[in-house]
Order: C-alpha cells, then sequence, then structure tokens
C-alpha cells in the first residue's frame, strides 16, 4: 500500500513564527503536491514538485515556500505564520503521469 | 479557467435511502473526472473515477456517469450506510494540460441509522 505521511496531525503555532510541515511518500513517487482544504472552498493546491529540487506554484502560493531536497520528502515552509494560514493542510503523490493522488491524513494548524 | 461545482452540504440521510451528490464542471479542455472520499480524521481517498464521455464509475456501490452534453459527473448510491458518512469531493483533471487536479468544494454527506 502507499503511504504518505505528515509529521503532525495537529498544530499550534502563534502569529509570527516560522512554521514547517513536513510530508513523507514511500512509493518512489516523482510527484508531491500542498493542498489547503477550507470549509465550502474545497481543496486549493499551494506549490507542488515533479523532481527532487524542483518546484512549481499553485494556485494559492502567497506566504508559502517548499523544500524538496530528496525525492520522498516535500516541505511546506510558512515564513511568518498569520491567522488567515489557520487551515488543514494536505499533502499528496503521484507517479509520472498517474491521474490517482494519495493523499496524507492531513495537518490541522491554529495560527493564534 | 477550470472549476468544479458540488451541491452544498450537509446531506443528511437515514440508511438504506438513496443519494445523489451534484457535480458540474466546467473545463477549458477534455477532462477526466474522479470522486474522492474523505473518512473523519483521514485523507482523502480515490473513489471512482471516468476518463471520457459516457464512462461510468463505480466502486463500493457508488456510481457516477460522465455527461458530456450536461457537464456533470453526479455520484449516486442506491442504499447508503451509516459507514458511508463521510466528505466527497468531486474533480477534474485536463488530459495532456498536466498532472492538475481541481477540486470542487465537498459535501459532507451524514448518514443516521
Amino acid at each position: 500500500d502507499v503511504k504518505v505521511t505528515q509529521s503532525s496531525r495537529y498544530l499550534v503555532k502563534r502569529t509570527g513564527e516560522k512554521v514547517f510541515l513536513e510530508c513523507v511518500q514511500d512509493m518512489d513517487h516523482e510527484n508531491m503536491f500542498w493542498y489547503r482544504q477550507d470549509p465550502g472552498l474545497g481543496l486549493r493546491l499551494i506549490y507542488f514538485s515533479y523532481d527532487v529540487k524542483m518546484k512549481e506554484k499553485g494556485d494559492i502560493p502567497e506566504g508559502y515556500s517548499v523544500s524538496r531536497e530528496k525525492k520522498e520528502r516535500f516541505s511546506l515552509i510558512l515564513e511568518s505564520a498569520s491567522t488567515n494560514q489557520t487551515s488543514m493542510y494536505l499533502c499528496a503523490s503521484n507517479k509520472g503521469h498517474s491521474y490517482e493522488q494519495y493523499f496524507g491524513p492531513g495537518t490541522r494548524l491554529t495560527v493564534t | 479557467g477550470n472549476s468544479v461545482t458540488q451541491m452544498e452540504g450537509p446531506v443528511t440521510l437515514s440508511e438504506e435511502a438513496f443519494l445523489t451528490i451534484n457535480c458540474t464542471y466546467t473545463a477549458t479542455g477534455y477532462p477526466s473526472l474522479f470522486w474522492y472520499v474523505q473518512y473523519p480524521g483521514e485523507g482523502l481517498q480515490l473513489l471512482l473515477k471516468a476518463t471520457k464521455a459516457d464512462d461510468k464509475g463505480s466502486n463500493k456501490g457508488f456510481e457516477a456517469t460522465y455527461r458530456k452534453e450536461t457537464t456533470s459527473f453526479h455520484l449516486e448510491k442506491g442504499s447508503v450506510q451509516v459507514s458511508d458518512s463521510a466528505v466527497y469531493f468531486c474533480a477534474l483533471i485536463i488530459r495532456n494540460a498536466g498532472n492538475m487536479l481541481t477540486f470542487g468544494g465537498g459535501t459532507r454527506l451524514m448518514v443516521k441509522p
């Protein structure tokens, strides 16, 4: 079974803190994605990566950055957390041109 | 651009009731269509898919037909169970135009015993 794991299920941070969200997949997938999930808005793509050290902006990249130093790991970074970044963050991965994405369980981030 | 519109929830049904969750889309190319499901406390998982017009995707008693003429992909199940309580997301990908999923807003289904 494909497994996508995320470092924390719940996280509480203060405004202005630097926040790291980690995602690891164990199936040698080329592509990895970060989404945020908000009620009524579905999932919105923040960033994605199709190879090590490669990254592309998604629909809502402002306030976020990413890092992919190893194929299995994709990190989302909030340089200076703000309250409007309180959300559920979901990581996903897939292989090559496959359409199916495999999702992690999500990290619920609260910024106070 | 591409967009997916789902009926707003929550949808509350009694066990064994018939389920329909509406999904319509707009797309600049020729999409493949998906339904993903998110059970409480979990990530999304693919429920079913259809890659061309008139295809029917089916899984776990759920089914959806790709209707190009009405740009729709409604999810149906003949008899829901309490264990079907979850959030359902309709999504599309434009083939040969990248690997990006466009999601609808999600519909929460609550099934009561």
